[in-house]
Parts: C-alpha cells; structure tokens; sequence
C-alpha cells in the first residue's frame, strides 16, 4: 500500500500531557499538508510543507503546536499541554505538483480527558 | 473566514436519481477547484476536480460545473447508486492552500 499513513489511529490523552503524531506521505510527494476536523466541520488548514520548508502556519496553529517534516520525508506534529479544546481527527495529506489533487491518510484521532 | 460555503449540510436522493451539490466561493483567486468524498472513519478520497479556466469537467458518473462570475460551482452525480452515501466536500484551492467547504451528507435511497 503506497497511500498516506498516519499513526497512531486514535490516542486518548489527558489535559496538560503532549502528544506526537507521525505522517508518512506518499513517497514521491514532496508537498505534505496537516489538517483538523471537528465534528460537523470541514478539514481546517493548519499547515504546510514543500520538502523540508515549512510554507504557511494557520493562525490557529498556536504556539503549542509544532510541526516539522526532516528531511522532507516523514512529518511530525506535536501538541504540548493539550487542551479539551484539541479533540479532533487530525489529517495529514499529501500531495504532487502544483493543482494536483491532495491524497489523504485516515487521520488520528484525539481524545482530551 | 469561511471562503467556502456549502449551505445544504444534507440531501438525500433516490437510487438512479441524479444528486446535485452545490458550492458557492468568496476568494477570487482560487485558480483549482476540488471535490471530496468522505466515509466515517476514513480520511477523505478525491473524486474530481476542476481548472478555473475551464466551466465543466467529466469523469464517468461525476461532472463538475464552475461558473467564475458567480463563484459557484455544482458536482452531478448520475446515477446515484447506494455506495454514493457520503460526506462531500467541496475544495478550492489558491497557491497551494486547500480550503475546505462544511459537506454536504448525501443519502442515496433504494
């Protein structure tokens, strides 16, 4: 299976504990996206890689949250101190060239106790 | 900001029948539209898309239509058939940053 991976798949975590998410694109993209989604929402925007660089930070990214994608391969995204507020299926996509389609893993999803 | 408004959340529709989504935009410099469709569970799967110097595009059961002076665009789906039964999500897209509309739940029918 060459798709997007993501895990974990689901992580319960209680308020105030980090926690890390690994993305694996597909291995010829070198764009590499992150997304949230609530329940009864679209995927919102969060951030974005070209290779290693990271392009564009939503402003709902705050400073807990940080994203990185070494050498432009695998991506990780870290949420310290969580929050209730961060419960969310959190996605990561990954896509080719310029107006190409982005492909989609499954997500993990966060529960905050 | 929500540049991408889909303001039917729900639709259901007969098997056979023709399903028509509908999606209106506000940021004129989207340049590449997408549509996506999501099952619970899954992350969501590219179904068609569109350049903004084109106003219809074809692929099998999907076409989607974009009228630029309007800032609309609609997916056709004909004909519906049960695997349908989805959340759809339509995308614009301006210098690489993908905005998401809210879906629309599709309900196919026997």
């Amino acid at each position: 299976d060459t798709g997007v991976s993501q895990n974990p798949r689901h992580k319960i975590t209680k308020r105030g504990q980090n926690v890390t998410f690994r993305c694996d694109p597909i291995s010829e993209h070198n764009r590499l996206y992150w997304y949230r989604q609530t329940l009864g929402q679209g995927p919102e925007f969060l951030t974005y890689f070209q290779n290693e660089a990271q392009l564009e930070k939503s402003r709902l990214l705050s400073d807990r949250f940080s994203a990185e994608r070494p050498k432009g391969s695998f991506s990780t995204l870290e949420i310290q101190r969580t929050e209730q507020g961060d419960s969310a299926m959190y996605l990561c996509a990954s896509g080719d060239t310029a107006n190409s389609p982005l492909h989609f893993g499954n997500g993990t999803r966060l529960t905050v106790t | 900001d929500q540049q991408v408004k889909q303001n039917s959340p729900s639709l259901s529709v007969q098997e056979g029948r023709i399903s028509i989504l509908n999606c209106d935009y506000t940021n004129s410099m989207f340049d590449y539209f997408l549509w996506y469709k999501k099952y619970p569970a899954e992350g969501p799967t590219f179904l068609i898309s569109i350049s903004s110097i084109k106003d219809k595009n074809e692929d099998g059961r999907f076409t989607v239509f974009l009228n630029k002076s309007a800032k609309h665009l609609s997916l056709h789906i004909v004909p519906s058939q049960p695997g349908d039964s989805a959340v759809y999500f339509c995308v614009g897209d301006s210098w690489g940053k993908f905005q998401f509309g809210a879906g629309t739940q599709v309900v196919v029918t026997p």
